[in-house]
This record gives structure tokens, sequence and C-alpha cells, in this order.
């Protein structure tokens, strides 16, 4: 069973505040690492998908980064605003196992 | 495209009964899987499919069956139903492996009694 570990687990932050996330995996046999977004009664969405040691991406306010040797990846999210409001989580690509998820909470 | 369709949306079981929660998809994609999400442990892998005629187990595929007969379609069958098999269920999909993410259904919520 391989363990994809996010942290925190939950997190209010203030409109208008950055924050990031941690997602972190088997260093050994990277394949591939997975974010997504998913909020309350809707089905997950893809953000990212992260193949390369040192890769980056971007999608508006939202940016990930991958360290692949030392097994983790980091979600930042600029600017936080209420919309932003959701579950996100990181899948290790190895049969798509996902972390538990990092709740936020967006508070206007 | 409709994508991912899972039905039904919502379905109530008596412990002991059997069914069948259907997935299909109009994406030709390769690569299929079910999920369960439990509260606070996220999504679990039941069994995925790499193409037509092949299928696997995932984390927790205990209880539980599978078939891939064609691309588009991968029911999950539940045969002996048990109140530990009470979860939102998801099916999603990929083109192929690695760099292509998941695209998911809207979830069938499933209640054992």
């Amino acid at each position: 069973i391989l363990n994809v570990e996010q942290s925190p687990q939950s997190l209010h932050v203030q409109e208008g505040d950055s924050t990031n996330f941690t997602c972190s995996f088997p260093s050994s046999n990277f394949y591939a690492l997975h974010w997504y977004r998913w909020e309350t009664a809707k089905s997950p969405e893809a953000l990212f998908v992260m193949t390369l040691n040192g890769d980056e991406k971007k999608k508006g306010r939202i940016s990930a980064t991958l360290n692949t040797k030392e097994g983790y990846s980091y979600l930042y999210i600029k600017g936080s605003q209420p919309e932003d409001s959701a579950t996100y989580l990181c899948a290790f690509r190895q049969k798509v196992t996902f972390g538990t998820g990092t709740k936020l909470q967006v508070i206007p | 495209n409709a994508g991912v369709t899972q039905t039904p949306k919502f379905r109530i079981l008596k412990i002991g009964q059997s069914m069948t929660l259907q997935c299909t998809q109009d994406m030709n994609h390769n690569y299929m899987y079910w999920y369960r999400q439990d509260p606070g442990m996220g999504l679990k892998l039941i069994y995925y499919s790499v193409g037509a005629g092949i299928t696997d187990k995932g984390e927790v595929p205990n209880g539980y069956n599978v078939s891939r007969s064609t691309t588009e379609d991968f029911p999950l069958r539940l045969e002996l139903a048990a109140p530990s098999q009470t979860s939102v269920y998801f099916c999603a999909s990929s083109l192929r492996d690695r760099g292509f993410p998941l695209h998911f259904g809207n979830g069938t919520r499933l209640t054992v009694t």
C-alpha cells in the first residue's frame, strides 16, 4: 500500500491571504503526481498533472511545485477567495493512490 | 461529450441484497477506476481496468466485482451488501496512464441497512 500524506488536514484562511499545502509520497519509483480540487457535493476536478522533478505548474492564482527526489509537492493559492473553498487532493499515479486531502475554508 | 456517467445517483439496499453500479464514458478512455469515499478517509481504489477485458484489484476490493467487456462500460457489482459498504462511489476514467488526469462521474450514494 502506497503512503500518500497531505497536510494540514484542514485550514481556515481569511479572504486575500495566501496559503499552501503539502503532499508527501514515496520518493522511489516516481511515476506522476496529480492535484485535484473537490468542491462539496461535486466530483473531483483535475488541477495539475506533474511528471518531472522540478516541475512547476500554474493556473490563475493556484500553482504547484514538485520534488520527486525528496517525495513532496506543494500547492500554493495566492490571494485566497471564497470560491477557493474546497478539498484539495493529491494523487500518486501508481494505481492512482489519493491522499486524504486538505480542506480549505476561505472566510470572507 | 457526456464524460463519465454513473447510475443510479442514490440507492438504499438491505443487507444481503445485490446490485450493480453502472459507469460509462464516451471519451474513448482506456483506463477506468472505481473509488469509494469514506468520511475522513479520502478516496480508496476498489478496482481498476487498463482496457477492455483487463481488470485488477485496488486497495479495497473485498465484497466487489467488476467486468470490462467494452471500452465504454465498467460496472461495479456488489453481491451481498453489507453495512460496511455504505459509502459514496465514484467512477473515473483517464485516456492513458501517468500524465493523464482522471475524469470523475458524479458519484453514487449507497446506503446499506
